[in-house]
């Protein structure tokens, strides 16, 4: 059974700390995708980044980076220096033969970031 | 990049009255399109599946007299919300992938916001 989980519901910080959203995934796949996505109050979303499992290298876009950790099934997010506009809630995804490349979601963490 | 046009943004009608949403590709060929609802503070939800020229696959839970989708073109996929109810509000959000794609980010539409009254 394929799953992704984040274990964070919502988290709150003052603008300029980081923050690192946690993604945990399940599959018996070997050859499957993660992504993240962000979802502003507006509700559109907006695609952030995709990885396949033989990836294993970090990436880094900016102020955000993301950390892909095959041996913990881990793939966590972490935004640098946190501005108010970083507010939104961010979706873990995954999708594999399994899942009949449907993307199967995390339940979403939902980031606060206070002026 | 591409882009998927999904209209109406927000709608507000009566219970009883029927809905119908649009899910376009503006610069690609879709050969599949999904259709998602999402509850307040809930992750999205697959409603059903739908592939150019052939009847969706709907979740389990989700039916299909009620949710009526077509897909009758490669870039324009429709639901249609019949005899909508309170219970039916919610925010509706489409999504496409072009052909061989299917490991690579699905494109989504803004979303639909709908309110029964």
């Amino acid at each position: 059974a394929q799953k992704v989980t984040q274990a964070q519901t919502e988290i709150s910080v003052v603008e300029k700390e980081d923050v690192t959203l946690d993604c945990v995934y399940e599959t018996r796949d070997t050859t499957y995708y993660l992504f993240w996505y962000k979802q502003p109050p507006s509700g559109e979303l907006v695609f952030l980044i995709r990885r396949n499992s033989f990836d294993e290298q970090n990436e880094i876009s900016g102020r955000y980076s993301w950390n892909f950790q095959k041996s913990t099934s881990s793939f966590n997010f972490t935004i640098t220096a946190s501005q108010v506009v970083d507010s939104a809630v961010y979706f873990c995804a995954l999708t594999s033969l399994d899942s009949n490349y449907q993307l199967i979601w995390g339940a979403g963490t939902k980031l606060i970031i206070k002026p | 990049g591409a882009v998927v046009s999904q209209h109406p943004s927000w709608v507000i009608c009566k219970s009883g009255t029927s809905v119908k949403i649009e899910c376009r590709s503006l610069d690609f060929q879709a050969t599949t399109m999904f259709w998602y609802r999402q509850f307040p503070k809930q992750s999205l939800m697959l409603m059903a599946t739908s592939n150019e020229g052939s009847k969706a696959t709907y979740e389990q839970g989700v039916e299909k007299d009620k949710f009526l989708i077509n897909h009758a073109s490669l870039t324009l996929s429709t639901l249609t919300v019949t005899s909508a109810h309170p219970e039916d509000s919610s925010f509706y959000i489409c999504s496409a992938e072009g052909q061989g794609s299917s490991n690579q980010p699905q494109h989504f539409g803004d979303g639909t916001r709908l309110s029964i009254l």
